[in-house]
């Protein structure tokens, strides 16, 4: 079976421009997480969704993010305006809602702003 | 003021060794934890998990020991090859039982060495 599948692999961007990372989950999962890693802060989580339902976007940090999942294979996380200090690799993951809590993570996409 | 990243927690080992890797949690209300490992350049993958009705539980090579009493998680690794070089991770449900939500540890970083 695939896994969660998340393109572009690699972006690099200048500051200013929109970005925009893509998901694809694991087919029959019902719960999508982004994640952003830094070497700064570690893996910190930015929004999840619970049946294409965003639940808890806390961990977003401003306005210039958004997150959509307009059904349940595809979600998108869009950076407008970037700024360098956007530049993390971001990871989504996906899980059921059967009775743990355990997540499957993407390669991630590692993104560069100038 | 500058800025600093995070200062993991290491272990090296020789090849052939058992390997221990601590992780000690917040929440005692916490019913689920999960370990996993995070090679260079790839996302977290899962390894083992471990419900707090247990104390132990044993996959292949690696067996996960809860300590609810002092809220400490350990991860052994059994003959530590090269290839389990990478971070390791813990991880509690957010909340305590919330689903899909997870608090992530800092990590560990594990060199072997052959």
């Amino acid at each position: 079976d695939a896994g969660v599948i998340q393109s572009p692999r690699h972006e690099v961007t200048e500051m200013g421009q929109e970005v925009t990372l893509r998901c694809k989950p694991i087919s029959g999962h019902n719960s999508l997480f982004w994640y952003r890693q830094t070497m700064m802060r570690g893996l910190e989580l930015l929004i999840y969704f619970n049946n294409n339902v965003p639940i808890d976007d806390s961990g977003m940090p401003e306005d210039r993010f958004s997150a959509k999942m307009p059904n349940a294979s595809f979600s998108t996380l869009k950076i407008q305006p970037s700024e360098p200090r956007d530049s993390a690799v971001y990871f989504c993951a996906s899980s059921t809602l059967a009775g743990t809590d355990t997540q499957y993570f993407g390669p991630g996409t590692r993104l560069t702003v100038l | 003021g500058e800025s600093v990243g995070l200062h993991l927690p290491t272990l090296s080992v020789q090849e052939g060794d058992n390997s221990i890797i601590n992780c000690a949690y917040s929440n005692s209300a916490s019913d689920y934890f999960i370990w996993y490992k995070q090679e260079s350049g790839k996302g977290p993958q899962f390894i083992i998990d471990i419900r707090s009705n247990m104390d132990k539980r044993q996959g292949q090579r690696v067996t996960v020991l809860l300590n609810k009493t002092v809220k400490h998680l350990s991860l052994q690794i059994a003959a530590t090859q090269p290839g389990d070089s990478a971070v390791y991770f813990c991880a509690e449900p957010a909340g305590g039982t919330s689903y899909g939500k997870l608090t992530f540890g800092q990590g560990t970083i594990l060199t072997v060495h052959p």
